[in-house]
């Protein structure tokens, strides 16, 4: 597609529920990150994929938390038993090769409310 | 963790005046990129600069790298309404490849 795609824009559910968040990245680009947002905090790091593996998922918070790639492309962020400190704004990046010096391009992201 | 501080946290200017954001952080790093973000969403990239580079140059943007400082800054000018939005700094580390972000400065463009 034109730009990285994420689905749904916006999702509220209640503490304790399971929830999917889902990228598509841009087509052809191997790295996918994802990232979370708090209100008029920085972005923070939370899994990198190269490929369909995941090359660094340190910046989980906790086991709640997972993500997949299986195919190398679209992935899905899954969040188990929410709280309502989950709320944020969860941003996918892909880019074409992964490395330092390559441009990420973010998707619109998703606006998670745990309530 | 965050590793870039913006300065100000904030600012808002006259329309036509130019805008001038800062970055520091604390490790050494491959490179430095300044993205722009809208309403909380999504993050537009406006320029990359690398740790052997000084300063780089694209449209009405300037940067400048100061790695002895350990500092960075953007500077806007003749600034337009359309450029109110958050900007962040974010670095790469060496031997890494993770984005790691400061908390941002809202520009405020006064028509």
């Amino acid at each position: 597609g034109a730009g990285v795609s994420q689905t749904p824009s916006n999702k509220v559910t209640e503490k304790g529920k399971y929830v999917e968040l889902r990228c598509d990245p841009i087509s052809g680009h191997t790295a996918l990150y994802w990232y979370r947002q708090s209100l008029g905090q920085g972005p923070e790091f939370l899994i990198y994929f190269q490929g369909t593996g995941a090359a660094d998922d340190s910046g989980l918070p906790n086991d709640r938390f997972f993500a997949v790639r299986p195919e190398g492309s679209v992935s899905t962020l899954k969040i188990q038993r929410t709280e309502r400190g989950d709320s944020a704004v969860y941003l996918c990046a892909s880019s074409l090769i992964g490395g330092a010096n390559t441009e990420a391009f973010f998707g619109q992201g998703t606006r998670l409310t745990v309530v | 963790s965050q590793q870039g501080e913006e300065d100000p946290q904030a600012l808002s200017i006259q329309e036509g005046e130019n805008a001038t954001m800062n970055c520091s952080y604390k490790t050494s790093i491959n490179n430095l990129q300044w993205y722009r973000q809208n309403s909380g969403r999504g993050l537009v990239h406006l320029i990359l600069i690398r740790s052997n580079e000084r300063e780089k140059h694209s449209g009405r943007l300037r940067v400048t790298l100061d790695t002895s400082k350990k500092s960075s800054s953007l500077l806007i000018t003749a600034s337009r309404a359309a450029d109110t939005a958050s900007y962040f700094c974010a670095t790469v580390p060496d031997s890494n490849y993770q984005l790691i972000w400061g908390a941002g400065t809202k520009l405020i463009i006064k028509p």
